[in-house]
């Protein structure tokens, strides 16, 4: 079956730690998304990738690394220097860009817990 | 500056009466538009979409309704089900590739 998978599904972490948050998609799709939600705030685009080897910034990319050497994976990498890691974070991607006809579609989320 | 807003953050609605969620947006230059229904510690899911050259487009018990002079689009479902107990978002995008922009989300809570 085709779809998106994030993992792992919860991760603690200790502060000033690096973690790294897995998105694989079966899909073939060429734009992949990383979104985070926190309560009252809806969903904020961190980064974006339209092609391989290429992103963007979203509204809130500080503190956040990504990379996208293969299409069917884009890693978020969440780093000491973001200050309010806690957070459910959703892997999305969609066929082209997310205009008209492209339907975006999210994977299952992470949990990221700072202790 | 929020360009999609979702007023309510939440709506309770008897079981088999019909629930509205509404949606502005202040960019002019959006023109599609979707829903996504989202349950705790899931993904959301698509739900339904318009293009801005038209004002209605229904699947089912759902419809949305699109007033580009208003810059306001709704959410119907009915008759409204428990199972349709969500947090439901709105969202937004300019044609290109551009990364849909997110309302911050209503709650709806279906009371049998």
């Amino acid at each position: 079956d085709g779809g998106i998978t994030q993992s792992p599904k919860y991760l603690f972490r200790k502060e000033g730690q690096n973690v790294t948050l897995s998105c694989e998609q079966n899909l073939n799709h060429d734009a992949m998304y990383w979104y985070r939600q926190d309560p009252g705030q809806g969903l904020r685009l961190i980064y974006y990738s339209q092609i391989v080897n290429d992103f963007q910034k979203g509204d809130i990319a500080e503190g956040y690394s990504v990379s996208r050497e293969k299409k069917e994976s884009f890693p978020l990498t969440v780093t000491s220097a973001q200050k309010n890691p806690t957070a459910f974070y959703l892997c999305a991607s969609t066929r082209g860009g997310s205009s008209s006809g492209n339907t975006i579609y999210f994977g299952e989320g992470s949990w990221l817990t700072v202790v | 500056d929020q360009q999609v807003k979702q007023n309510s953050p939440s709506l309770s609605v008897q079981e088999g009466r019909i629930s509205i969620l509404n949606c502005d947006y202040t960019n002019s230059m959006f023109d599609y538009f979707l829903w996504y229904k989202k349950y705790p510690a899931e993904g959301p899911t698509f739900l339904i979409s318009i293009s801005s050259i038209k004002d209605k487009n229904e699947d089912g018990r759902f419809t949305v309704f699109l007033n580009k002079s208003a810059k306001h689009l709704s959410l119907h479902i009915v008759p409204s089900q428990p199972g349709d107990s969500a947090v439901y978002f709105c969202a937004a995008v300019n044609s290109g590739n551009t990364p849909l922009v997110f309302g911050k989300g209503t709650r709806l809570s279906v009371i049998a």
